[in-house]
């Protein structure tokens, strides 16, 4: 069974940082994009980050400069480290894999259950 | 960064009746050396993360029910759910991947009437 697990998710205070994990099973991580999403309560989805299967990395406006994505292949696992965290990050962060293989951004076919992150003081 | 358009936000369809929902793209997310275009459709059920339906503007993904399909070509698309189950209740997304940043609409919510 095809499935992301996300973690790492909690309170964080401004300017705090996180880092978030989500472990991948039942494909091949290493051959296809992977990338973040999250949801900030009551509102609709906003992409986040994408790491495309060869390293390629792509990232919204809103986070440039302040978040990190990465993957370890031989863990089947894909990182976001986010720095410099603002009350405007509250979210839930979702992991998806890209339909497909290669950078870029894609359609994304399996999702993570999520994981919450609140910036507040 | 191509701005995605719902429409409706929100709308009542009676069970087993038809609900059409309509994505607009401020420019063409159709790529002209392969025909396709980059949008795709998802649901999202309150709690649940979202659940790809379709791909490629019509194709559906494996396991989801024949009732939905995508329709649509270059910045206007429709998705459409044919004899509404309670089940469908919902909220839908457009998305484009056709270039970066992807940008999703702003989400249609779907109620049983």
């Amino acid at each position: 069974e095809v499935q992301l697990v996300e973690s790492g998710g909690g309170l964080v205070q401004p300017g705090g940082s996180l880092r978030l994990s989500c472990a991948a099973s039942g494909f091949t991580f290493s051959s296809y994009g992977m990338s973040w999403v999250r949801q900030a309560p009551g509102k609709g989805l906003e992409w986040v980050s994408t790491g495309g299967s060869g390293g390629s990395t792509y990232y919204a406006d809103s986070v440039e400069g302040r978040f990190t994505i990465s993957r370890d292949n031989s863990k089947n696992t894909l990182y976001l480290q986010m720095n410099s965290l603002r009350a405007e990050d509250t979210a839930v962060y979702y992991c998806a894999k890209n339909g497909g293989s290669g950078g870029g951004v894609y359609y994304m076919d399996v999702w993570g259950k999520g994981t919450t992150v609140t910036v507040s003081s | 960064d191509i701005v995605m358009t719902q429409s409706p936000d929100s709308l009542a369809v009676s069970l087993g009746e038809r609900a059409t929902i309509n994505c607009k793209s401020s420019q063409s997310v159709l790529y002209s050396s392969n025909n396709k275009n980059y949008l795709a459709w998802y649901q999202q059920k309150p709690g649940q993360p979202p659940k790809l339906l379709i791909y490629w503007a019509s194709t559906r993904e494996s396991g989801v029910p024949d009732r939905f399909s995508g329709s649509g070509s270059g910045t206007d698309f429709t998705l459409t759910i044919n004899s509404l189950q309670a089940e469908d209740v919902a909220v839908y997304y457009c998305q484009q991947y056709y270039t970066t940043p992807c940008t999703f609409g702003q989400g249609t919510k779907l109620e049983i009437k």
